[in-house]
């Protein structure tokens, strides 16, 4: 299966700042999501990261908010941006294998303060 | 639209015995469903997975899921808990090859 390496681990963040989180595949793939994963919470979609379009984001997640990259098809970017306390939160980037299901990075636990 | 549905928020066991996490889906297709596991600052693990094959799947450390069409059910058991089986347990389907849904999660306490 696909391994996936995520980007930073964890941060603290100063609220009105912005971070931007990385995921890396060790092999090309057509599709990659984000997630938040709110304390306590259940996953929830942010976002789908086509290569060579725009994301397709859910109800509730705006581009503005959480503009995303995919400039090749082994790498994605999420950013959080203008960040408030309630951002607080684990994001994570999935792939969608073959046959395994699908693959999760380790995730960033992200702090605004 | 494809969802699922945990039964249980929390679901306490003795050590030594079953485990039953519940869970039921709703989709308009032969979902894809899965079964994942989320140890106390550790990433998500798949457990499983049913994609139409057998209707009974075997995962990892012991634990299994039956996929029951009639009561649209994908019920998670294991027959023995283990202490290090207390973690976050995720009921997931998938239609196709759109984004994994995942439940509200059922967190499994083992107390020995």
């Amino acid at each position: 299966s696909a391994v996936i390496s995520q980007k930073p681990s964890r941060d603290i963040c100063q609220r009105g700042t912005s971070l931007t989180i990385q995921c890396q595949v060790d092999s090309q793939v057509t599709m990659m999501f984000w997630y938040r994963q709110q304390p306590g919470q259940s996953l929830t979609l942010i976002a789908t990261a086509n290569q060579g379009s725009e994301a397709t984001y859910e109800s509730g997640f705006v581009i503005d908010k959480f503009p995303i990259s995919r400039p090749n098809l082994t790498f994605s970017t999420l950013t959080v941006s203008n960040m408030s306390p309630e951002d607080s939160s684990i994001y994570l980037c999935s792939v969608a294998g073959l046959r395994e299901g699908y693959t999760f990075g380790s995730g960033t636990r992200l702090t605004v303060v | 639209a494809q969802s699922v549905t945990q039964l249980d928020s929390h679901v306490s066991v003795s050590e030594g015995t079953p485990v039953l996490l519940r869970c039921n889906y709703s989709s308009s297709y032969s979902p894809s469903l899965f079964w994942y596991v989320q140890h106390p600052n550790k990433g998500l693990q798949l457990l499983l997975k049913y994609t139409s094959a057998a209707t009974l799947v075997k995962g990892i450390n012991g634990f299994e899921a039956e996929f029951k069409k009639s009561e649209t059910s994908f019920h998670l058991t294991k027959p023995s808990a283990h202490m290090s089986d207390a973690a976050e347990y995720f009921c997931v389907v998938r239609k196709g090859n759109t984004p994994l849904v995942f439940g509200k999660g059922t967190r499994l306490s083992v107390i020995a």
